[in-house]
């Protein structure tokens, strides 16, 4: 079984919608980051949390929010999508912050 | 802000050959580096990481250098083979962004056999 599962793998949805991207991991690492990865550009950073009860802004938060509901379960959710937050969406955890992170296989998402 | 160049167009390399791949970056030195490989419907893995008191680093095939002179990482493979066709990431700490991770957009690698 895979260390870093995210749910679902693919999703295409129209624009309005309300979307929940899921994320659980059985690394037993407390650190857990959201990035979206666009073609021609590197991986950005949406959300991180160090625990459960620390959540923080990455570089591109705006029009996204997380919840993190345990060490292993971190959640993306976009409350109205739009069409240009059509991308691939990857989730991954470390054990510290200068450490190796480890990715799911990612969500494509498809927002029409 | 920092910024982080990869090479955007394919490298093509024989089987058997050397690849090389670079990673630039713009402002400050990072306290490390990093690099991953990542195949097509897959999420990046990692592959090596270089502390910036460390010159050179090495697993196996796979060779990193890191010299905050040129503000730039060689990621070298040698005896290349097929199986090493991937897009090969890039990743440095940013204290601009709370030290997290800053990624490039990486190389896309080619073995021809």
């Amino acid at each position: 079984d895979a260390d870093v599962t995210q749910t679902p793998r693919n999703r295409i949805t129209k624009t309005g919608k309300r979307i929940m991207l899921e994320c659980s991991q059985t690394k037993g690492h407390d650190r857990m980051y959201w990035y979206r990865q666009d073609p021609g550009l590197g991986l950005r950073l949406i959300y991180y949390s160090f625990d459960v009860k620390d959540i923080n802004k990455g570089e591109i938060s705006d029009g996204y929010s997380v919840s993190r509901q345990a060490q292993a379960k971190f959640s993306l959710s976009l409350e109205s999508a739009i069409p240009n937050q059509t991308a691939l969406y990857f989730c991954a955890t470390s054990d510290l912050t200068d450490q190796p992170q480890h990715f799911g296989d990612g969500t494509r998402l498809s927002i029409l | 802000s920092q910024k982080i160049e990869q090479n955007s167009e394919a490298l093509n390399i024989q089987e058997g050959k050397t690849a090389t791949l670079t990673c630039n970056y713009t402002n400050y030195s990072p306290a490390y580096l990093q690099w991953y490989r990542q195949d097509p419907g897959r999420g990046p893995v990692f592959l090596l990481l270089i502390r910036e008191n460390e010159k050179e680093k090495r697993k196996e095939r796979l060779k990193v250098t890191f010299d905050t002179t040129l503000k730039q990482s060689l990621f070298h493979i040698t005896a290349s083979q097929p199986a090493d066709s991937a897009t090969y990431l890039c990743a440095l700490d940013s204290p601009g962004s709370n030290y997290q991770l800053i990624w490039g957009a990486g190389t896309k690698l080619i073995i021809k056999p």
